[in-house]
């Protein structure tokens, strides 16, 4: 089993929809959640991190840490094209940084 | 937010040559960095831990001796590819470690582009 799980989709939602893009853990040690943007041929792009469980919201971006459930989301509102994009979330202990595979999202005009 | 500069951006070498790709960080202090690679479709995959001062920590199944990764001062890790071969054409990322009162967040290079023909 990996330690961050997260389905590689793709994702294909109408624009203006509300996204859900997910990622499960089995390590408990984890602290230090983040979400990156990737588009096709660019370094990721830090979007959002969180420390402690509960939702931290950023414009159209909300980030949910749920400890107890070792799971976390992050919701797009209003869903653009230009999100469209692969989204991996990333989690920190003590330096040591694990990766999901990422989510890759499409966003239909 | 904070920056990680990385150059070149994209870079074509012959075979059998080396080449050199900078990571630098423009605005804080970077005890460690990471490099990483990235096939096309496929996710990141970390090849080394770079240590200000010290020896990189590879990957299991990274040739330490052909990317071999120096990171001089705190703002700057180097990554060169020696006796480039085709199959190391990828995508080469880089990233340095932010420390903060409540974690370490991670920022990333632009990437670079690596051609070997």
């Amino acid at each position: 089993q990996k330690e961050v799980e997260q389905d590689p989709g793709p994702l294909s939602v109408p624009e203006g929809a509300i996204v859900s893009l997910n990622c499960t853990y089995s390590n408990s040690a984890f602290q230090y959640f983040m979400w990156y943007r990737q588009y096709s041929r660019k370094g990721p792009e830090l979007l959002m991190y969180t420390y402690s469980s509960g939702n931290k919201e950023d414009g159209r971006f909300t980030a949910q840490v749920d400890k107890s459930s070792k799971y976390i989301s992050l919701f797009i509102r209003d869903s653009q094209p230009s999100d469209s994009a692969t989204y991996l979330c990333a989690m920190d202990s003590n330096y040591q940084l694990i990766w999901g595979a990422g989510t890759k999202l499409i966003i239909k005009p | 937010g904070a920056v990680v500069s990385q150059h070149p951006s994209w870079v074509i070498c012959k075979s059998g040559t080396s080449v050199k790709i900078e990571c630098r960080s423009l605005d804080f202090q970077a005890t460690t960095m990471f490099w990483y690679r990235q096939f096309p479709k496929q996710s990141l995959m970390l090849m080394a831990t770079s240590n200000e001062g010290s020896k990189a920590t590879y990957e299991q199944g990274v040739e330490k001796d052909k990317f071999l990764i120096n990171h001089a001062s705190l703002t700057l890790s180097t990554l060169t590819v020696t006796s480039a071969h085709p199959e190391d054409s990828s995508f080469y990322i880089c990233s340095a470690s932010h420390p903060t009162d409540s974690g370490n967040t991670i920022y990333f290079g632009e990437g670079s582009w690596l051609t070997v023909v």
